[in-house]
């Protein structure tokens, strides 16, 4: 299983608004919706920010949200904070024999 | 609160063997699917296993099959992951995960981490 295919990187400066691609396959992003997002900060742990393509759990600000289309998934944070900083990682299904797979990961830089 | 806590990290050499242990407190452990999931150093996160609530169902990435065991004992709220065989390309972060409740697939909860290091 292949991992999914994110940008190594993505930018944007305080309050604008940017878009972190994750594409799969037809096995994987394109066949389930249960893509989800993770957020990683250096030295800790990820924590979970989006599930179900597009549902937040509670605590999470509505900043954050995700879409799917086709084989490719987005999480878009608008409002850019600085402590938004991170490495992003999304992670589909992708049946019961392989069960999923997580994207290569994201830095976001708030310049 | 909420909380796993992994334990049993180290170094170990090539072909060796290691146990990590998952402490879980603070929700039904019982409950819930778990997974271990680990991250070389300065690379990404990858999924590697998963068993059933009641411990009767596992998978295995490829890339351990054969060679790593997950298991776990909900009378002590306990995941182990014993790891048998150990190449260098083991060497990373573990960490403890829970799976999110209900028929959606997603980590919610995640632990701190234990580092496992295979080098001579």
């Amino acid at each position: 299983q292949s991992a999914l295919t994110q940008p190594r990187s993505v930018s944007g400066s305080p309050g604008q608004s940017v878009t972190i691609s994750c594409t799969g396959t037809s096995s994987d992003v394109g066949a389930y919706n249960y893509v989800s997002w993770y957020q990683q900060h250096p030295g800790k742990a990820p924590k979970f920010m989006i599930y179900d393509v597009s549902k937040r759990p509670s605590g999470v600000p509505d900043r954050f949200s995700g879409s799917k289309s086709g084989n490719t998934a987005s999480l878009t944070i608008s409002g850019l904070q600085a402590e938004d900083e991170a490495d992003y990682y999304c992670h589909s299904y992708a049946g019961s024999y392989t069960f999923g797979v997580f994207g290569g990961g994201t830095k976001l830089t708030v310049l | 609160e909420v909380q796993l806590v992994e334990s049993g990290g180290g170094l170990v050499q090539p072909g060796g063997s290691l146990r990590l242990s998952c402490a879980a407190s603070g929700f039904t452990f019982s409950s819930h699917w778990m997974h271990w999931v680990r991250q070389a150093p300065g690379k990404g996160l990858v999924w590697v296993l998963r068993i059933s609530t009641d411990g009767s169902g596992t998978t295995y990435a490829d890339s351990v099959k054969g060679r790593f065991t997950i298991s776990r004992d909900n009378a002590k709220n306990t995941l182990y992951l014993q790891m048998n065989s150990l190449r260098a390309e083991d060497t990373a972060v573990y960490y403890c995960v829970r799976g999110i409740k209900g028929t959606s697939v997603a980590f919610d909860i995640w632990g701190q981490g234990t580092m496992v290091t295979v080098s001579s």
